[in-house]
């Protein structure tokens, strides 16, 4: 099946830094997903890219959907306190998927004050 | 905005025991799905439905059953609870499969099995 490499593992950052992440894919996506997940709650879509080359942004994230269609990445800039959590990127299981993601490992981030 | 609820944020249930997590969605989603997560293992897919009383085996089906009777409401079921079914589970839904895949997930079910 679909693999998704998602890196870093984990960040220890300092408030203010900014931070970067991304994912890789074994097989090529029409579709990138980025979750963030808080200590005890279920993961909350950020950001969702459709084409390739695509820059999309929310508040301080920005997520971009790469030109080879097998990676992704997302930025969060000037980071605070609250963006600690549990980051995922996610894309279509593939085949007859009726919908499932496949899903990275996590980036958990730690931020300083 | 899509809303997904759980119906227990937390569960202690004892080994043997039946258990019920129930989720429901109100978009409209055709599809449903159960994950279970666990550290260093990621969401991992128990089953998924894709319509009223479908439903298909995700990755990790062993020891759990599903029931959706209505399209809002997407049952897991454990039939005989065991201490490595411990785990924070995660419902989620989403429209049917085409080019928008976005998952919404509710809040997450911690049960603890002694």
């Amino acid at each position: 099946g679909q693999q998704l490499n998602q890196s870093p593992q984990s960040m220890f950052i300092q408030e203010g830094e900014d931070v970067s992440m991304n994912c890789t894919s074994s097989s090529i996506f029409n579709t990138w997903l980025w979750y963030k997940q808080e200590p005890g709650e279920g993961p909350v879509l950020l950001i969702a890219l459709y084409k390739a080359g695509e820059l999309t942004s929310n508040g301080r994230l920005t997520a971009q959907f790469g030109i080879t269609r097998k990676d992704s990445f997302l930025n969060i800039s000037a980071s605070i306190p609250s963006d600690v959590g549990i980051y995922f990127c996610a894309g279509p299981a593939g085949g007859t998927s009726y919908g499932k993601l496949t899903f990275g490992q996590g980036t958990i981030l730690t931020v300083h004050p | 905005d899509v809303k997904v609820t759980q119906s227990s944020r937390y569960l202690v249930k004892r080994t043997g025991e039946k258990v019920f997590l129930e989720c429901v969605q109100d978009m409209d989603h055709e599809n449903m799905f159960w994950y279970r997560q666990d550290p260093g293992l990621g969401l991992r897919l128990i089953y998924f439905s894709y319509d009223v009383k479908m439903k298909e085996k995700g990755d990790i089906p062993e020891g759990y059953s599903v029931s959706r009777e209505k399209k809002e409401r997407f049952s897991l079921i454990l039939e005989s609870a065991s201490t490595n079914q411990t785990s924070m589970y995660l419902c989620a839904s989403s429209f049917r499969s085409g080019r928008r895949n976005e998952q919404f997930f509710g809040p997450g079910t911690r049960l603890t099995v002694l």
